[in-house]
């Protein structure tokens, strides 16, 4: 069966500017996740969703938000960009959330580049 | 959470074994190891994981030591496509259901 896929896989955008990425998970996953990856702080993680519903939360700020449709499908919004949001975002998906057996699977990434 | 930590980098020479250790000292009674690694400008890739027994599947064998504290990532031959980088992470449990906690992993570099 298909992978994650995300879209768009490359972007580049100006300081001040807002950008929503899309994750289409794995038929069949309810939890899509959400990381931030950059060169200084490697793989971080933004939030979690599961049934439409905000599981759970990294450190990050306000700007940076989520959502989940009832197809399972999310998208993540970030708003007033800065510089420093230059990132490769990652998507993963799962089965459920919570049960310490589940993997995850990652998709490919969408490399958001901000000038 | 448990933190991992991880040798910076490593080289192997292709068709040799690839052995990468990993310590998680602080690691509680109910987390699972888990393995990903991330080849160049990919995502990353589910290898394997456990709780206490070693476990082995077609890409790899996972080796945890008896009091847990620590554990080894073994590729038995080395490719030049394993040349990625390993990350060694610690599923954590309670409130923080669903997501992992990435460090900086491990450089593996595969030689001819």
């Amino acid at each position: 069966k298909a992978g994650v896929t995300q879209t768009p896989r490359y972007l580049i955008k100006t300081r001040g500017q807002q950008v929503t990425l899309s994750c289409s998970p794995i038929s069949g996953h309810r939890s899509v996740s959400w990381y931030q990856q950059t060169p200084g702080q490697g793989l971080q993680f933004l939030f979690e969703y599961f049934s439409e519903t905000q599981r759970n939360k990294g450190n990050f700020p306000g700007r940076f938000s989520g959502r989940q449709f009832s197809n399972s499908r999310s998208e993540m919004n970030v708003s007033t960009l800065e510089l420093g949001d230059s990132a490769l975002y990652l998507c993963a998906s799962s089965l459920t959330s919570g049960a310490p057996w589940k993997t995850q699977y990652f998709g490919p990434g969408t490399r958001l580049l901000v000038l | 959470d448990a933190k991992t930590t991880q040798p910076t980098s490593m080289d192997c020479a292709e068709g040799r074994a690839a052995n990468l250790p990993c310590n998680h000292s602080t690691i509680s009674g109910n987390e699972y190891v888990y393995w990903y690694r991330q080849i160049h400008s990919q995502g990353p890739q589910y290898i394997i994981h456990g709780l206490k027994n070693n476990e082995t599947n077609e890409m790899a064998s996972l080796i945890i030591t008896e009091d847990r504290k620590s554990s080894t990532l073994i590729l038995p031959h080395a490719t030049l496509r394993d040349t990625a980088v390993y990350y060694c992470i610690v599923r954590v449990s309670g409130g923080s259901q669903g997501n992992l906690i990435f460090g900086k992993g491990t450089k593996l570099s595969v030689k001819p």
